[in-house]
């Protein structure tokens, strides 16, 4: 089993519509969770970190449920510019000054007018 | 904001030739990180390393190896690059337990 799974899609979005998606991880001891953003030929960028609590940050809603071991973002509103591939991202402790990052594969929107 | 450059956007090389990679970040960060992405297999850590001379294997660390001598810099070495070695190749540096920043990454075709 991947240490991080997500649906590679893509998820075909009508312009101004909602989508939402998730991904699970395996390592219940991860710590910290982020969902970043990569655009074709580009390399990942950070879109935003995961709290328990939820996250919002404009259009853009994360979530991260620890029972159930996945998180989730949520996009309202989509544009064409929120087409792009949405990697989730665990990160877990390997040493005392260390950290690793686990990506997962990566899900693919595509927002159409 | 954090800068971290590598030193060759495309590279194409012969099999069986000795690659350098290199990566520099501008921070003053003590973790830093080589992933390879491919289609289809996301993106995959080979060796990453949390202070000056140490280094920690990743997922894929075979045929690579690594030289960190300074903080800033992180090489990647393909010893006797071979046809699977062509692949994207991400650099990222991260100064405490969150996110990082990647470089724009290398294309090596290996022929």
């Amino acid at each position: 089993r991947k240490e991080v799974e997500q649906d590679p899609g893509p998820f075909n979005v009508p312009e101004g519509a909602t989508v939402a998606f998730n991904c699970t991880y395996s390592n219940s001891a991860s710590q910290s969770f982020f969902w970043y953003r990569q655009d074709c030929r580009k390399e990942p960028k950070l879109l935003m970190s995961v709290y328990s609590s939820g996250n919002e940050d404009g259009r853009f809603t994360a979530q991260l449920n620890r029972a159930s071991q996945y998180i989730s973002l949520l996009i309202r509103d989509s544009k064409l510019s929120d087409s792009a591939t949405y990697l989730c991202v665990v990160n877990t402790l390997i040493k005392a000054a260390g950290n690793k990052l686990t990506f997962g594969g990566g899900t693919r929107v595509l927002v159409k007018p | 904001d954090v800068k971290v450059t590598q030193s060759s956007r495309y590279l194409v090389k012969r099999t069986g030739e000795k690659v350098f990679l290199e990566c520099v970040q501008d921070m003053d960060h003590e973790n830093m990180f080589w992933y390879r992405q491919d289609p289809g297999l996301g993106l995959r850590l080979i060796y990453f390393s949390y202070d000056v001379k140490m280094k920690e294997k990743g997922d894929i660390p075979e045929g690579y190896s690594v030289s960190r001598e300074k903080k800033e810099r992180f090489s990647l070495i393909l010893e006797s690059a071979s046809t699977n070695q062509t692949s994207m190749y991400l650099c990222a540096s991260s100064g405490e337990a969150r996110g990082y920043t990647f470089g724009s990454g290398t294309r090596l075709t290996v022929v």
